[in-house]
């Protein structure tokens, strides 16, 4: 069975540039999440979908950060603008279903200048 | 307090040692625990579910204390492939959603 698929893996930027990241669930898994890790911290949640709606972004900054799953499967995430703290790493992780186990991608590495 | 609280590390132990990892939760309505690991510069990946009071499966046993909002988990006869950050996470209820709540981990290093 395929992984958790996420593109780009890494991304170097200055800040007040855009940038967008792509997921692609395995197959099959309705729930997806985007989490953040700043180097020497636990991953943190940003966002939830179940399908293409949205369950829970309440730790996502709105004026900045964005999400989609438009049809239920690929999501991406975007940033605009991005400022020096997020440089982080974006994991994309989904499970069948709300309450079942996680699976990771490998991530997308963001380095902000 | 943080959410989540554990001993950064690093643990460095030799190649058969047994050691144990404490992490204290702060929301005592957490129904569910987990241990992940994470190898450097890679992504976390479940180790162990913790549901009732602690689960054991092979070298790895987690126990669960719920009056004390505390977890461990204990690896027995240390293999050089156990060095990675192990991150305790409970799942915890916030705005009406389950979620899992990381903590920042504990390194463990094994040497020869």
């Amino acid at each position: 069975e395929a992984g958790v698929a996420q593109s780009p893996r890494y991304k170097i930027i200055e800040k007040r540039q855009s940038v967008a990241f792509w997921c692609n669930p395995i197959s099959g898994h309705a729930t997806l999440y985007w989490y953040q890790q700043i180097l020497g911290q636990g991953p943190k949640l940003l966002i939830q979908f179940q399908n293409n709606g949205v369950v829970d972004d309440s730790q996502l900054p709105k004026d900045r950060f964005s999400a989609e799953r438009l049809k239920g499967v690929d999501s991406t995430l975007k940033i605009q603008p991005a400022k020096l703290e997020d440089s982080a790493v974006y994991l994309c992780a989904s499970s069948r279903a709300v309450q079942e186990t996680q699976y990771f991608g490998p991530g997308t590495r963001l380095l902000v200048l | 307090r943080k959410e989540v609280e554990q001993d950064p590390g690093p643990f460095n132990v030799p190649e058969g040692a047994t050691v144990a990892f404490n992490c204290t939760y702060s929301n005592s309505a957490s129904q569910s625990f987990f241990w992940y690991r994470q190898d450097c510069r890679k992504e976390p990946k479940l180790l162990m579910s913790v549901y009732s009071s602690g689960n054991e499966d092979g070298r790895f046993t987690a126990q669960l204390n719920r009056a004390s909002q505390y977890i461990s988990l204990l690896i027995r006869d240390s293999k050089l492939s156990d060095s990675a950050t192990y991150l305790c996470v409970p799942l915890a209820r916030s705005g009406g959603y389950n979620k899992l709540i990381f903590g920042a981990g504990t390194r463990l290093a094994v040497h020869p």
